[in-house]
């Protein structure tokens, strides 16, 4: 099974601040033939269903504020949000879809000071 | 407006059955794979099952595989999760979603307790 290990697992900043997430894969997650990063971020908001932001690695979908921004290939990833916002209070998640069994960070709680 | 609504959680004694469902709209259901994704109480998500557009394969964890069948109606745009003997460690919320590679739409979820 492919392992994804986010850090930190908790973090507080202020409002406006930059805030960087990592998550790193076990194996690459890098498919030579069509060179995608199968690849995921989550946002998961108190007492709401997850919502995706970002995928393969670095594509944001439709709706998501460009203040998100996800890079990273091979095996290290990284989730930026360039200036927090209150709203974005949540539990960050990322998710490799590389491979069965599809596997889960156990996620980075973003407190807002 | 894809929408995802999931019902048919509840309370069960260890070892008994649940069916979940999900209605999908909002999209042409029968052109998507669609997974199921759990979240037990305070912790992460568990990917549960995942099942191609018509149906002809499943996939599922080694934590649920021999217990847990999904399946699907194109016909009605449902998704089903059939559970059985369920552990406690199965008490979660259920949500099923829409697989685009990654899942992109996520219903509501619903929440499972096993418990005596």
């Amino acid at each position: 099974d492919i392992v994804m290990t986010q850090t930190p697992s908790s973090q507080a900043v202020s409002a406006g601040e930059k805030v960087t997430m990592s998550c790193k894969s076990s194996q690459s997650l890098l498919y030579s033939e069509n060179k995608k990063n199968y690849l995921a971020w989550y946002q998961q908001k108190p007492g709401q269903s997850p919502k995706l932001l970002i995928s393969w690695a670095s594509t944001r979908e439709s709706g998501v504020p460009d203040r998100f921004i996800g890079s990273g290939s091979g095996t290290d990833f990284t989730l930026t949000i360039s200036s927090v916002q209150a709203e974005d209070l949540a539990v960050y998640y990322c998710e490799q879809y590389y491979d069965t069994p599809l596997t889960f960070g156990s996620g980075t709680k973003l407190e807002i000071k | 407006e894809v929408q995802l609504v999931e019902s048919g959680g509840g309370l069960v004694q260890p070892g008994r059955s649940l069916k979940l469902s999900c209605v999908a709209s909002g999209f042409t259901f029968n052109n998507y794979w669609m997974t199921w994704i759990r979240q037990a109480p305070g912790k992460g998500l568990e990917w549960v099952a995942s099942i191609t557009n018509t149906g002809g394969s499943t996939y599922y964890p080694d934590s649920v595989k021999g217990r847990f069948t999904i399946s699907r109606d194109n016909a009605k745009s449902t998704l089903y999760l059939q559970m059985n003997s369920l552990r406690s460690e199965d008490t979660a919320t259920y949500y099923c979603t829409r697989d685009s590679s990654s899942s992109d739409y996520w219903g509501q979820g619903v929440m499972v307790t096993v418990s005596s």
